[in-house]
């Protein structure tokens, strides 16, 4: 079974509006942590928030948050007001256990493009 | 502060050989992950290196080696290469004391082309 599902492979949103990126995770373990990473044309994965399987509060991270729901195994990202470099390819990820030994799983990704 | 540093950024290779990517982890960081990422896919987890030690491993053949120095930058090597070894190889490091979030921060990559 896949532990990180990203069922969007290409999304579109007109600059200034919000968008929603869908990811579901698979895990029987009670401590794991959920990523999300934005990937330019150029390659590098860059780190944009992340979630704690125990934290109550969902995460934000000034334009990003993240739409956690821990019974539905869901972890999306809401990116608001998308600007034109918002254009790029989005993970998830997920750590599952405790501390940074553990490898992080990635989904397929979403490509995401801004419309002017 | 400096970030994650990968060498070199792109190379071409021919089936039989062997490669050595380099990494430097982002300052203040001890752990060097490593990551194969084929053309469309996620990355997949290759191996992590912590205190010059291998401590956890993906599902890739022995043909997939590395090595953590003191300084904590590390190497990836790949012999007897095949051409379902093109890909992005990407760098993240961490802190393994980092706190909860133990974020992996990535380099820019390394593309290999295999011929």
């Amino acid at each position: 079974a896949q532990k990180i599902t990203q069922t969007q492979p290409g999304m579109f949103v007109q600059e200034k509006e919000a968008v929603t990126l869908d990811c579901t995770y698979d895990t029987s373990d009670q401590s794991y942590g959920l990523f999300w990473y934005k990937q330019p044309s150029s390659g590098e994965m860059i780190f944009l928030i992340y979630q704690g399987s125990y934290d109550e509060q969902n995460a934000t991270e000034g334009r990003y948050s993240l739409n956690f729901q821990k019974a539905r195994k869901s972890a999306n990202l809401v990116i608001s007001a998308s600007q034109l470099g918002d254009s790029a390819m989005y993970f998830c990820a997920m750590r599952e256990g405790t501390k940074g030994r553990r490898a992080l799983t990635f989904g397929s990704g979403t490509r995401l493009q801004v419309q002017p | 502060d400096a970030g994650v540093t990968q060498s070199p950024t792109h190379l071409i290779k021919t089936r039989g050989q062997q490669v050595t990517l380099r990494c430097s982890p982002k300052s203040g960081h001890d752990t060097v992950s490593w990551y194969q990422q084929a053309l469309g896919q996620g990355p997949q987890f290759i191996f992590q290196y912590y205190e010059e030690e291998e401590r956890q491993r993906g599902n890739f053949p022995d043909r997939f080696s590395g090595h953590q120095f003191p300084n904590y930058s590390s190497e990836l090597n790949v012999n007897a290469l095949l051409l379902g070894d093109s890909a992005l190889y990407l760098c993240a490091s961490s802190l393994e004391r980092g706190g909860s979030t133990d974020t992996q921060y990535f380099g820019p990559g390394t593309r290999l082309t295999v011929l």
